[in-house]
């Protein structure tokens, strides 16, 4: 299985709404990581998990909460979000680092819309 | 910070060869990866060079780097239409963190 996968694909929700995006791998992988991409923009660096401990947080809002139940498993909480979060959210999975290529291979995204 | 720079689009006719730029910013980068994204997808890895190399060649795909100028390219031989697409090259020194560059939209005319 070499894929990423993430869930639900599209998502609406109020301001005042509490929701989780989920993303998944079975490649055995070490690393995971949350990315916001707006539109004709790259993706944005929010969160990175390495062997289940929260190594980097790109001074995201709380509102925006990761989890990581075990080194398959990402979810990202969601609570009280503004409309400019509305975004494409990717989750990536790479090997983990050991000092060689590192590939990140991404999930299809979740489209989120705040409204 | 300085961006990663590309051009932000490129027209090709379809059986010509593409060339897309990125002008990265870190010379300390080891790795150096080309990535594709269609519409409403995520981002599909192409190939990557490590920062020893010069050149990489995977079948359609040719990558040069020019470690002195800190120029990367991506050459795609005989463009198809399912090569449309924005094409992102990234930069990283280290583990995890990638550094993207401003995405080429490629569309390629049949």
């Amino acid at each position: 299985d070499t894929e990423v996968t993430q869930t639900p694909k599209h998502l609406v929700m109020g301001m005042t709404n509490k929701k989780s995006l989920k993303c998944e791998q079975h490649m055995g992988h070490r690393a995971m990581y949350w990315y916001k991409q707006k539109a004709k923009k790259p993706p944005e660096l929010m969160f990175v998990y390495s062997y289940e401990k929260l190594s980097i947080n790109e001074s995201v809002p709380s509102r925006f909460s990761p989890e990581c139940p075990n080194s398959s498993l990402l979810n990202l909480h969601l609570h009280a979000l503004q409309p400019e979060d509305s975004a494409l959210y990717l989750c990536a999975s790479s090997r983990g680092g050991d000092g060689r290529v590192d590939e990140q291979f991404f999930g299809p995204g979740t489209r989120l819309t705040v409204l | 910070g300085e961006d990663v720079e590309q051009s932000l689009f490129l027209s090709v006719r379809e059986g010509d060869s593409s060339v897309i730029n990125c002008t990265y910013t870190d010379s300390s980068s080891t790795y150096l990866y080309w990535y594709k994204q269609e519409p409403g997808a995520g981002l599909q890895l192409l190939t990557y060079i490590f920062s020893n190399m010069d050149m990489k060649q995977d079948q359609r795909l040719t990558v040069l780097l020019n470690k002195k100028d800190k120029h990367l390219s991506l050459r795609i031989a005989d463009t198809q239409t399912g090569d449309s697409a924005i094409y992102f090259c990234a930069e990283t020194s280290g583990t995890y963190k990638y550094i993207f560059g401003t995405g080429t939209r490629l569309k390629v005319l049949a």
